[in-house]
């Protein structure tokens, strides 16, 4: 199956601060989605992004399919971004792969 | 729209026990893909079924196993639990994942603790 590999494994913030979370993939894909999972462990869609560039409000995201890596951006982070970030991917078989994700901490 | 619905949401069996859990999709979607995270080995792909067909299937053994009904709900079945099947089970499901538009969407999950 594809291979998924996310980086940081962590990732500690003040409050106002930027980052970027990165996700590499071993094959093509047809699918590339990012996730915040929330406290009680529900996965809610951030971006579908299998190519190009996308934002909303202070996240955006971009994928290089042709290199097969994405990347998540947060801006101006705020402690409700506080989490893990996962992202996932999925080929012919619709099956998602996920990465191991990455864990968000935003100090006040 | 009402988003994926699963039930229970937290269920406590002993070993040996069998466990029966439901999911809803999205109302329009006739995909449903079943996933288990465990804090060793992640979120794990189960299976997937499109018009209650299954169409693909991850490495797990034959104790897992699933269902879809002509309404799209979708039911997966693990029987003789073990410990180690003690988890979060979450539910997705896509509206078209053969076209080029496959996002999935996951519901709130049935976290499941065996004894």
């Amino acid at each position: 199956g594809i291979q998924v590999e996310q980086s940081p494994p962590d990732l500690i913030l003040q409050e106002g601060a930027n980052s970027t979370l990165r996700c590499n993939f071993s094959d093509s894909v047809n699918n590339l989605q990012w996730f915040h999972q929330n406290p009680w462990g529900q996965l809610i869609n951030l971006f579908y992004i299998p190519s190009g560039t996308k934002q909303n409000g202070r996240l955006s995201a971009t994928t290089v399919a042709t290199e097969r890596y994405s990347l998540l951006y947060i801006s101006s982070s705020q402690t409700t971004d506080s989490g893990v970030y996962f992202c996932a991917v999925s080929a012919e078989d619709y099956k998602l792969s996920f990465g191991a994700g990455t864990t968000v901490t935003v100090r006040a | 729209k009402a988003g994926v619905t699963q039930t229970p949401r937290y269920l406590i069996k002993t070993r040996g026990q069998q466990v029966t859990l439901s999911c809803s999709p999205i109302s329009g979607h006739r995909s449903v893909s079943w996933y288990q995270q465990t804090p060793g080995q992640g979120l794990q792909f189960l299976f997937e079924y499109f018009s209650e067909t299954q169409r693909n299937k991850g490495n797990f053994p034959g104790r897992f196993s699933g269902r879809q009904f002509s309404n799209s709900r979708s039911e997966m079945n693990v029987s003789t639990l073990e410990l180690g099947d003690s988890a979060l089970y979450l539910c997705a499901s896509s509206s078209n994942p053969s076209g080029s538009y496959n996002e999935q969407f996951f519901g709130p999950g049935t976290r499941l603790t065996v004894l």
